[in-house]
């Protein structure tokens, strides 16, 4: 059972465009959401992260949106770039049971020139 | 610099040999944990280690084996008994577990010859 839901395994943006990455999620009790951005070949990288008490939060040109009634959460790039080029991983925890992280799947973003 | 160190990058085993993949931290973090990539899939957890002296079984513990001796390192074999060892495998910290975002090392790239 997928707790952490990437439907779109590919998305393609033109440079300068935004990108936005979905994430949907079934555990009620996730309270604590995360972003990490991974090139080939290397560890993921921390982004951006959210807590439930809060439905946005922004870092430079990374937003993170949290809808808590539908279960869903969505990342923004404005501008992007071609070195935003790279899997996207959403993951999920729930941060009073100190509950471990759960990932999703991730999205391939192509940033296009 | 602080961060997190794995070694090698990459490694070589022949079928029905044990191997040990090193995971070394610097950030005086206490929750340790190790992830295996497939291609085209997410993360799985395989151990994660809250405190020293102390390891709990992930999704798919089965084949492998952990050790937490000190706060600093993790290190993981990957058993003859683990049936598709061939994967590309994550090592990453947190100050605690769930509670604050995880750091990554580079990851090891691991081929069953």
């Amino acid at each position: 059972d997928q707790q952490v839901k990437q439907n779109s395994p590919s998305l393609s943006v033109q440079e300068g465009r935004i990108s936005i990455l979905n994430c949907d999620y079934t555990n009620s009790m996730f309270d604590y959401f995360l972003w990490y951005k991974k090139y080939p070949a290397e560890g993921p990288t921390f982004l951006i992260s959210i807590s439930s008490i809060k439905d946005k939060n922004e870092d430079g040109r990374f937003t993170v949106f949290l809808n808590k009634s539908a279960k869903h959460l969505s990342l923004h790039i404005v501008p992007s770039q071609p070195g935003d080029s790279a899997v996207y991983f959403c993951a999920a925890s729930n941060r009073f049971y100190g509950q471990n992280f759960v990932f999703g799947p991730g999205t391939r973003l192509s940033v296009l020139p | 610099d602080g961060g997190i160190t794995q070694s090698p990058k990459y490694l070589f085993r022949k079928e029905g040999q044990n191997v040990t993949l090193s995971c070394e931290q610097n950030l005086n973090h206490d929750a340790m944990y190790w992830y295996r990539q497939d291609p085209g899939q997410g993360l799985r957890l395989i151990y994660y280690s809250q405190i020293v002296n102390d390891f709990q079984k992930g999704d798919i513990a089965e084949g492998y084996s952990v050790s937490r001796e000190k706060k600093e390192s993790f290190p993981l074999t990957v058993t003859s008994a683990q049936k598709n060892p061939t994967a590309f495998y994550l090592c990453a910290s947190s100050m605690r577990q769930g509670v604050t975002e995880a750091f990554f090392g580079q990851g090891t790239r691991l081929t069953v010859v």
